[in-house]
């Protein structure tokens, strides 16, 4: 199995942009889809990025993802923040057998 | 609209069973595999099982396997979970999940979430 690490937390101010890195200890990230879930307090988790790049409908453009091959790591982008994006940010990718999420970044807004 | 509603869940007694149900609406049910993530109290989401969407494969995770069963009965758009043997570790809100693409050969994420149910373990 792999594991999916993330970075704890991060801060950044209302209007700004902030990355949220996902990187995968073994095999590649390119070969199975990465996903992003948003969870905010006391929620059920949401769907923010599926199938590495892809927004469900509903969610704004403002959240964007992408891969690096050479860091074996996903990034999940918002811009233009607000107060209201403030929640933990979990990735989630699979192998043939299992899927597994990352710890989860705790993204504050202030 | 596509919604997922689970039942099922409560207090139990370690080493006892519970059946957990996944109602699906809004969407061809019998199309789409289908997962179980669990969160424990303070913790990060856990996947828990899938489902291929015409229930000829089943995936579970190592802490489950042995003792859990997903299943579904796409006559009647519900998924389950059959949790046989329960701990206490396995205390935590159960969430269904629905697949984003059709008749994919392998379920990869969840694109629609349920509003979880509650499990817990004790004595």
């Amino acid at each position: 199995n792999f594991v999916l690490t993330q970075p704890h937390s991060v801060s950044e101010s209302p209007g700004k942009t902030v990355i949220i890195s996902c990187t995968r200890s073994s095999g590649s990230i390119a070969s199975n889809y990465v996903q992003w879930y948003q969870q905010r307090p006391g929620s059920s988790p949401t769907t923010v990025i599926y199938e590495d790049d892809e927004r469900p409908s509903g969610v704004p453009d403002r959240f964007s993802a992408t891969f690096d091959t050479s860091s074996n790591s996903a990034s999940l982008t918002i811009s233009g923040l607000k107060t209201e994006d403030e929640a933990v940010y979990y990735c989630q990718s699979y192998n043939s057998s299992t899927w597994v999420f990352g710890g989860g970044t705790k993204l504050t807004v202030l | 609209q596509v919604k997922l509603v689970e039942s099922g869940g409560g207090v139990v007694q370690p080493g006892r069973s519970l059946r957990l149900s996944c109602a699906v609406s809004g969407l061809i049910f019998r199309s789409y595999g289908m997962h179980w993530v669990r969160q424990a109290p303070g913790k990060g989401p856990e996947w828990v099982a899938a489902i291929l969407y015409d229930g000829s494969r089943k995936y579970y995770g190592d802490s489950v396997k042995g003792r859990f069963t997903i299943s579904r009965d796409n006559s009647k758009n519900t998924l389950y979970l059959q949790m046989n043997s329960l701990r206490v570790e396995d205390t935590a809100v159960y969430y269904c999940g629905k697949d984003p693409k059709k008749q994919e050969p392998l379920p990869y994420g969840v694109d629609v979430w349920g509003q979880g149910t509650t499990v817990t373990v004790s004595s």
